[in-house]
């Protein structure tokens, strides 16, 4: 079946490390998309990729950084720069852009210890 | 700038009740579509309904019904005899026409609704 794949579920971090969140789609589409989630505000969006190597900066996306390197991945780098990077992070992907919607990931929990 | 606003942060109702949940948006744009995405507590978030900005048809799907009025630029969610297993996050989201959407979808802050047995 296709789908969105994301992982670690949990995922722990010490101050000052950088972690990679992985993002893998089978659907074939050409947009992903990277967002946050806090509780009580939504989502919000950090990075997202129209194409292979291109992407651009969302509302929040300073601490972070990616690559598009392939179709079907678009890891996320949680870098020690970003000051609180504990929330639920959440991958999707569209066909080409974000009037067909998304399909998500399951997400990753990020905490910092 | 595009802008979702859900008022209600959190409801509580009864199993078998009716709920509406509110979305309000905002935007400059002609040609816009607006989304409704269930978030169970696993956590993935679930396509509900996608409408653009043309179509003012309410639509119904089972126990679900979409209320769309430009004129009061206004999206919302009702469910009918609500079951225990309605009980989620629902988020209204927009996305502008222009460059199909490339900016990516604008979601509300959720509505955590609660069905009681």
């Amino acid at each position: 079946d296709g789908g969105i794949t994301q992982s670690p579920k949990y995922l722990f971090r010490k101050e000052g490390q950088n972690v990679t969140l992985s993002c893998e789609q089978n659907l074939n589409h050409d947009a992903m998309y990277w967002y946050r989630q806090d509780p009580g505000q939504g989502l919000r969006l950090i990075y997202y990729s129209q194409i292979v190597n291109d992407f651009q900066k969302g509302d929040i996306a300073e601490g972070y950084s990616v690559s598009r390197e392939k179709k079907e991945s678009f890891p996320l780098t949680v870098t020690s720069a970003q000051k609180n990077p504990t929330a639920f992070y959440l991958c999707a992907s569209s066909i080409r852009g974000a009037n067909y919607g998304y399909t998500f990931g399951s997400g990753t929990r990020l905490t910092v210890v | 700038a595009q802008k979702v606003t859900q008022a209600q942060t959190e409801i509580s109702v009864v199993e078998k009740e009716d709920v509406t949940l509110d979305c309000v948006y905002e935007t400059r744009d002609t040609t816009y579509y607006l989304f409704w995405y269930k978030q169970p507590p696993s956590g993935e978030l679930v396509f509900l309904i996608r409408r653009n900005s043309f179509d003012e048809q309410n639509e119904i799907s089972g126990r679900y019904s979409w209320n769309f009025q430009k004129s009061t630029s206004s999206f919302n969610f009702t469910i009918t005899a609500s079951q225990v297993v309605d009980s989620a996050v629902y988020f209204c989201a927009l996305s502008e026409g222009t460059g199909g959407g490339a900016d990516g979808l604008t979601f509300g802050k959720g509505t955590h609704l609660i069905i009681q047995p």
